[in-house]
């Protein structure tokens, strides 16, 4: 069955600097997402992304962040200078052919992100 | 401000028994309702999705109900087994359908 794959699965960084995760969504969606759950907090839409562009992002998603496709397969959010605060596991997410999230949503397994 | 309220305290109920859960949001018009099961360190598990139109939406031992008066959803596990012990999420979708929102989760403990 095909999945939403996540690399690195643990990220450890000091803070200021950059780190980027990756993701591989399903091969045949069209829609992307990122999320973020703070440890024993609930899970918070960052941004969605279509037809390579932002469709909808949310206050997080400040200037610190973006995100990518850069080519046909991966979907990248960069976060440019770390804060502590951003210490979170990142959820990539992929949805179908139409509609967005009128339709099931697949979620990958997370990257842990640890600035220090 | 948008609200998404689900009972943060753990719901334990015996093997075979029904668990409900109860999601309520407030100054939120969402064209869709979703819920999610979340196991420990993974990510969240589409199960259902109800539209605003829909009474109610039912899945194998799964249902889920919205009700846009009281602005509210029910989500019901029938003859739940210890494997349904888990995190479950309800999310509301924005009518450009670009945008979910979550709720904090209420954990579901199911004993034998």
């Amino acid at each position: 069955e095909p999945e939403v794959t996540q690399t690195p699965s643990h990220q450890v960084t000091q803070m200021g600097q950059e780190v980027i995760l990756r993701c591989v969504p399903i091969s045949n969606h069209l829609y992307f997402y990122w999320y973020r759950q703070i440890l024993g907090q609930k899970v918070e839409f960052l941004v969605s992304f279509y037809n390579n562009e932002i469709s909808e992002k949310s206050e997080i998603f400040d200037d610190q962040f973006s995100v990518e496709r850069p080519d046909g397969s991966n979907f990248t959010l960069k976060i440019r200078s770390t804060k502590l605060e951003d210490s979170a596991m990142y959820f990539c997410a992929s949805s179908g052919n139409s509609g967005g999230l009128r339709n099931e949503q697949f979620f990958g397994p997370g990257t842990r992100l640890t600035v220090l | 401000s948008q609200k998404i309220e689900q009972n943060s305290e753990a719901l334990n109920i015996q093997e075979g028994k029904t668990a409900t859960l109860t999601c309520n949001y407030t100054n939120y018009s969402p064209a869709y309702l979703q819920w999610y099961r979340q196991d420990p360190g993974r990510g969240p598990v589409f199960l259902l999705l109800i539209r605003e139109n829909e009474k109610e939406k039912r899945k194998e031992r799964l249902k889920v109900t919205f009700d846009t008066t009281l602005k509210q959803s029910l989500f019901h596990i029938t003859a739940s087994q210890p494997a349904d012990s888990a995190t479950y999420l309800c999310a509301l979708v924005n009518n450009a359908g670009n945008m979910l929102t979550f709720g904090g989760g209420t954990r579901l403990m199911v004993k034998p």
